[in-house]
């Protein structure tokens, strides 16, 4: 079975704290992505990486950047977080772009 | 702009009871996929079918696309409370494209 983990289940933070979350699978994906979530609003592609060291912007890419120096490893990283990044955060991964993606169980992370 | 708009938001049946749940979309697809979600949870894809197919099976789940309107719709037979869950359809639009989430249907089955 495929097998995606995120660091975190719940996350509290501060405003302006630098946030790391991290996301691990253990299929030896190519493809690895992250979305955020939230009510009314569905999931918006933030960053996805289509290989090592490689990544492209999503729909939201703004107040985020991310990290890919592994092939199993993809972390999202929030610079500098604010309220208005409160959101459940998912890690997902796939051996192609085009079908399916296989989701973590995500990160519902607070800034306060 | 949305590509996937699923239909209705939200719809509660009695176990037993098949449910049914649509999605449009606005341009040109490579494959649509459906995906489960239970409360607080990530993510669960449950079938894809490609721009060519009209109609796929899985255990009890049935799924048809038509291209010619900008619609699937997916057919939970016999439905289980365990069910229960928000089900989103998701769209690829061509090669190497990303992957387009509709907002969700909230489906509730009861015992």
């Amino acid at each position: 079975d495929v097998k995606v983990t995120q660091s975190s289940r719940y996350l509290v933070k501060r405003t302006g704290e630098k946030v790391f979350l991290e996301c691990v699978q253990d299929m030896d994906h190519e493809n690895m992505f992250w979305y955020r979530q939230d009510p009314g609003l569905g999931l918006r592609l933030i960053y996805f990486s289509y290989d090592v060291k490689m990544k492209e912007k999503g729909d939201i890419p703004e107040g985020y950047s991310v990290s890919r120096e592994k092939k199993e490893r993809f972390s999202l990283i929030l610079e500098s977080a604010s309220t208005n990044q409160t959101s459940m955060y998912l890690c997902a991964s796939g051996w192609d772009l085009n079908y399916e993606q296989y989701f973590g169980p995500g990160t519902r992370l607070t800034v306060t | 702009s949305q590509q996937g708009e699923e239909d209705p938001q939200a719809l509660s049946i009695q176990e037993g009871e098949n449910a049914t749940m649509n999605c449009s979309y606005k341009t040109s697809i490579n494959n649509l996929q459906w995906y489960r979600q239970n409360s607080g949870r990530g993510l669960v894809h449950l079938i894809l079918i490609r721009s060519n197919e009209r109609e796929k099976h899985s255990g009890r789940l049935r799924v048809t696309l038509d291209t010619s309107k900008k619609s699937s719709s997916l057919l939970i037979t016999a439905s289980r409370a365990a069910d229960t869950a928000s089900y989103f359809c998701a769209s690829h639009t061509g090669a190497n494209s990303k992957l387009t989430f509709g907002k969700g249907i909230t489906l509730s089955v009861r015992p």
